[in-house]
């Protein structure tokens, strides 16, 4: 079936540092994805998404790239901030389908 | 602004009781789902709507069901309420364009403590 999986948490870096949040989806039909992120005591929201192989997301910095091939979509950022110590979580839905599936989050904490 | 407005942020129910949790958007969008959110869990899909009084199973519906009357409003209901449905439920809305899915706009979510 459709599922997404996603590393494990916490991750946690110092401000600065590079960051990289692994998540593979399975490769039935063609999905669009996407990185949501959740902020503490808020909502999900979402950061940034891919609608068809090699294309890229990007958004404050972050970036992701739809790769068909390895069936992966890794979030990416350059230099962390504290401000961007959340919970992420990388999504799926089929295309022409509704059914939008979550991995199971990865938070991370950053640190000065 | 967009919205997703949940009902309650917080819920205490006792078990057995028959629990309503109530989903508005204000945008028109078609899709609509409900999912809860546990630790080490993520977001697991409970069920979702595409259209007025369509429903889908989503990945746990067991022990859930839902009704969508109105294009604004999707409703979830526990039936009999238990203590493993103690859970952040969180709803979502969803667009279609040109047959492509559009970004999710969620609720706050709806803390329920069944007891």
């Amino acid at each position: 079936g459709d599922s997404v999986t996603q590393m494990e948490g916490p991750v946690t870096l110092s401000e600065e540092a590079f960051l990289t949040i692994n998540c593979t989806y399975t490769a039935t039909g063609y999905p669009s994805l996407f990185w949501y992120v959740q902020y503490p005591g808020e909502g999900l929201q979402l950061l940034l998404k891919a609608t068809k192989a090699d294309d890229k997301g990007s958004n404050k910095g972050f970036e992701a790239t739809y790769r068909k091939e390895t069936t992966s979509f890794h979030l990416e950022k350059g230099s962390v901030q504290v401000s961007d110590s959340a919970v992420y979580f990388c999504a799926r839905i089929t295309g022409g389908g509704n059914k939008l599936t979550f991995g199971t989050g990865t938070q991370l904490k950053v640190e000065l | 602004d967009v919205k997703v407005t949940q009902s309650s942020r917080y819920l205490v129910k006792r078990t057995g009781e028959k629990v309503f949790l109530e989903c508005v958007q204000d945008m028109d969008h078609e899709n609509m789902f409900w999912y809860r959110q546990d630790p080490g869990l993520g977001l697991r899909l409970i069920y979702f709507s595409y259209d007025v009084k369509m429903k889908e199973k989503g990945d746990i519906p067991e022990g859930y069901s839902v009704s969508r009357e109105k294009k604004e409003r999707f409703s979830l209901i526990l039936e009999s309420a238990s203590t493993n449905q103690t859970s952040m439920y969180l709803c979502a809305s969803s667009s279609r364009l040109r047959g492509a899915h559009t970004e999710a706009f969620f609720g706050q979510g709806t803390r329920l403590t069944v007891v």
